[in-house]
């Protein structure tokens, strides 16, 4: 079945750094969703991506979708404590009821 | 307030007890989904809800129920339990099938001796 790879698995940073976390699959991606757990915590929808090289913004964290929509890409600027946390990637599969396959998440510890 | 909530929220059993999880949405939500979250696993769907009555199959199925009489309710059977169930749960919902982004419940972690 389909499988979305994220990597890398964790990301340790230094606060003020950039992180970037990636997101691809071997088949094409309905509709990209990216979802932020905070530890202990649930999944929270952060953004859809559904254009072929879409890009959207939010404050300091950039979505890309690849032009082939085979790859996503989450970039934070400058990080903070508050950005903790694990973030996945998953692809809303219409061919399969609307389901959501995530990737495995990447976790991001940032130290002050 | 828009929110899913489950129960309960923790929950130590012994194989072979049958238990339920429950789910509620009070967003009028179509599309209720239950799925399982592993540390190197990320989350994996075990069963979805299109509407009232319609239930189907995720990935991880096996050793699940799931019914949908009311739109609001979506509960998590496990009718024998077994130590490979030792995981953290989540119910989400959303609008539709089509495109919505889904709203998390704030997890059951489920420990099976």
């Amino acid at each position: 079945g389909q499988q979305v790879m994220q990597i890398p698995q964790y990301q340790h940073v230094q606060e003020g750094e950039d992180f970037t976390t990636y997101c691809n699959s071997s088949t094409t991606l309905s509709n990209i969703q990216w979802y932020k757990q905070r530890p202990g915590g649930h999944p929270v929808f952060l953004i859809q991506l559904v254009k072929s090289g879409e890009v959207k913004k939010q404050k300091r964290l950039t979505f890309q979708f690849g032009e082939a929509k085979k790859n996503s890409s989450l970039h934070i600027t400058a990080t903070q404590t508050t950005d903790v946390g694990t973030y996945f990637c998953a692809d809303r599969n219409y061919n399969q009821g609307g389901k959501l396959i995530f990737g495995q998440g990447t976790e991001l510890s940032v130290k002050p | 307030e828009a929110q899913v909530t489950q129960n309960p929220r923790y929950l130590i059993t012994v194989t072979g007890k049958k238990l339920t999880v429950t789910c509620s949405q009070n967003m009028n939500h179509e599309y209720m989904s239950w799925y399982r979250q592993d540390p190197g696993l990320g989350l994996r769907q075990i069963y979805y809800s299109m509407n009232v009555e319609v239930t189907d199959k995720g990935d991880v199925p096996e050793g699940y129920k799931v019914s949908r009489k009311e739109k609001r309710n979506f509960p998590l059977i496990l009718e024998s339990p077994s130590p490979n169930q030792t995981s953290l749960y989540f119910c989400a919902s959303s609008l539709s099938v089509v495109g919505n982004e889904q709203f998390f419940g704030p997890g059951t972690r489920l420990t099976v001796l």
